[in-house]
Parts: structure tokens; C-alpha cells; sequence
């Protein structure tokens, strides 16, 4: 069975500045995908970055990258020029790849990141 | 126009109600899922769907049944409600994953408090 770590519940960081949030994850699989997902204080989920397990490029987006390290488990988000907007609770997430893939996600427990003026 | 839209947004409700949230997608796609979101944030898939078929049923009490009349829509139906129910539940949609891009866009989710 996989499963998805947050070890650090909440974070905090400076508007400005930047921040790495954590995570690791336990698979016995391959092919994998891995995701960040926001909610800020409105509910909604948003996909952030999405990785794809057989490419060694670190994805990014704009201001948010991630650390993806296969042999390690780990897939940290780095968000750069953390703004206000970014205060949120961040969730990593798996997903196995391939024809037997059902689309389940599997989450962490998330880390409420605080972002200061 | 909203992509994944679920209703009502909140409900409240008594313990042994019945009660149904509805989900409706407007981006083609074929899978549609519910996750629950507990009291501590933490986020769990339930059931999904693709093409109107059964795919995922995770340890769900038979209390819950969802219903697909279309492949655009997954509706959830809640018997002999419960105190441990309240939580958010989130309605999920994407390509079919077996074939393609395995984004799934998230409903702005149901508070359902049980008294």
C-alpha cells in the first residue's frame, strides 16, 4: 500500500521570501505520478505542480518547483517570492500510472503554510 | 463558468436523516470521484466512477451510495446520517486515467454538520 508523509503540519515565511515544504512518500511502484495540491481559506483545491515519475526534470510553475528525489521518496515543493495569496494548506499526493490506474489520489496530511506581510 | 460544481455548498441536518449531494462536471471528462475531508484535514477518496461504471469503492459504510446517471454527473446519496459523517465531502473529475492526463479538478466541496 502506498502512503504520503507531511511531516512538518505548519510552516510560515515571510512575504518575499522562500519556502520548501516537505514530503515523502512509500511506494513499491514504478510509474507514479506525484501532485501538490493548495486549499486556501475558501475550500478549493488547486493543483499546483504535477510530476511524472519517469522524468528526472524537477517540474515547475511560475513561482513553485518541486524537488522530486525517486530514490530518496521525496518530493518537496519550493515556493519562491511567497505572497500573501499563498497562504493556504498545501497537499502532496500520489498516484499510480499505467492501465491499472483508477485515478486514485492518495494524500498527506498537509502542512498550513502562513504567509506574513 | 464553474468546471465541477457540487450542492449545496453547506448542510445541516439532524442524525437519521437522509440526506443527497449533487455534483455536476462541464469538462467532458469520463471519471468522476468523491473524496471526504475530516475534521483534521485529512483527505480520502470514496468512490468513483467512470463512464457511469463503479471503479473505486473504498471502506465506505453501505450508508453511502453514489449514483451516476450520466458520465457528467455523480450524485451522493447519504442514509441514517451520523455525527462521525460531518465533514466536507469533495466531488473530483478527470480524464479517464487508464488513457490520459491524470489532472483531477476539485468541486469547491460540501460542509455537512451532523447534530
Amino acid at each position: 500500500a502506498q502512503t504520503v508523509t507531511q511531516s512538518q503540519p505548519e510552516m510560515s515565511v515571510q512575504e518575499a521570501e522562500t519556502v520548501t515544504l516537505s514530503c515523502t512518500y512509500d511506494t513499491s511502484e514504478n510509474n507514479y505520478y506525484l501532485f501538490w495540491y493548495k486549499q486556501p481559506p475558501s475550500r478549493q483545491m488547486i493543483l499546483v505542480i504535477r510530476q511524472e515519475a519517469y522524468k528526472q526534470q524537477n517540474a515547475t510553475e511560475n513561482r513553485f518547483s518541486v524537488n522530486f528525489q525517486k530514490a530518496a521518496k521525496s518530493f518537496s515543493l519550493k515556493i519562491s517570492d511567497s505572497q500573501l495569496g499563498d497562504t493556504a494548506m498545501y497537499f502532496c499526493a500520489f498516484m499510480k500510472h499505467g492501465s491499472g490506474n483508477t485515478g486514485k489520489l492518495i494524500f498527506g496530511q498537509g502542512t498550513t503554510l502562513q504567509v506574513k506581510p | 463558468d464553474t468546471a465541477v460544481s457540487q450542492t449545496p455548498k453547506y448542510l445541516v441536518t439532524q442524525m437519521g436523516n437522509d440526506k443527497s449531494i449533487k455534483c455536476e462536471q462541464n469538462l467532458g471528462h469520463d471519471t468522476m470521484y468523491w473524496y471526504k475531508q475530516d475534521s483534521k484535514k485529512f483527505l480520502k477518496i470514496m468512490f468513483s466512477y467512470n463512464n457511469k461504471e463503479l471503479i473505486i469503492n473504498e471502506t465506505v459504510p453501505n450508508r453511502f451510495s453514489p449514483k451516476s446517471p450520466d458520465k457528467a454527473h455523480l450524485n451522493l446519496h447519504i442514509n441514517s446520517l451520523e455525527l462521525g459523517d460531518s465533514a466536507v465531502y469533495f466531488c473530483a473529475s478527470s480524464q479517464d486515467p487508464r488513457l490520459a492526463k491524470n489532472i483531477q479538478y476539485f468541486g469547491a466541496g460540501t460542509r455537512l454538520s451532523v447534530l
